[in-house]
């Protein structure tokens, strides 16, 4: 089966911070991603990485940062965490292929203070 | 740009009934479409995958059905179990790596 972890479950942290959200996944999936979720706005895409080095911006990039240093790790980090970063964030991976099936985290829900 | 849309947002029904859940899309030009379901403060499961070239997929359960050209999909749990009670998404993958998501349906089987 394939396994996408998040690092923490919950945390909590305050304005100004800067804070670091780690994905594993074991399938050697070349995509990964990062989403965060709200209420009353679903879900939506913050960036992503196609391989090791390489980053794409989603559709909600401002205030973040992102880092893949190696296949199975993708981390996103905020600067400079704000109370509206206030979200669950969902990490994600799927093979490099056309028919590829998005695996989702278990999610971290991050309250910004 | 995508939008998916997904009828009712919200659900309740008896246990044993059969649930109906809609999406719709407005650009038909899709690789494929993903059911995922849920529960209150965790990640996603992934539940079905149709490929654009399919026009249905069944796991158990569950069937979920794609008409590309009409832009819709519906998923359907056959005799349904409070265990079943959770938030369905469908997403859909246009000719990049993103998903569009639907806002979801809320599913509640009552005991």
């Amino acid at each position: 089966d394939v396994k996408v972890t998040q690092s923490s479950r919950y945390l909590v942290k305050r304005t100004g911070e800067k804070v670091f959200l780690e994905c594993v996944q074991d399938m050697d999936h070349e995509n990964m991603f990062w989403y965060r979720q709200d209420p009353g706005l679903g879900l939506r895409l913050i960036y992503f990485s196609y391989d090791v080095k390489m980053k794409e911006k989603g559709d909600i990039p401002e205030g973040y940062s992102v880092s893949r240093e190696k296949k199975e790790r993708f981390s996103l980090i905020l600067e400079s965490a704000s109370t509206n970063q206030t979200s669950m964030y969902l990490c994600a991976s799927s093979f490099e292929r056309s028919y590829n099936e998005q695996f989702f985290g278990p999610g971290t829900r991050l309250t910004v203070l | 740009k995508q939008e998916v849309t997904q009828i009712p947002a919200a659900l309740s029904v008896p246990e044993g009934e059969n649930l109906v859940l809609n999406c719709s899309f407005t650009d038909s030009a899709i690789y494929n479409l993903q059911w995922f379901r849920q529960d209150p403060g965790k990640g996603l499961t992934s539940l079905l995958l149709i490929q654009s070239s399919q026009r249905e997929q069944t796991s158990g359960r569950l069937n979920a059905s794609l008409d590309k050209s009409s832009g819709r999909s519906t998923l359907y749990i056959a005799a349904s179990q409070p265990g079943d009670s959770a938030t369905y998404l469908c997403a859909v993958r246009p000719r990049d790596y993103k998903l569009s998501f639907g806002a979801g349906t809320t599913v509640t089987v009552r005991a």
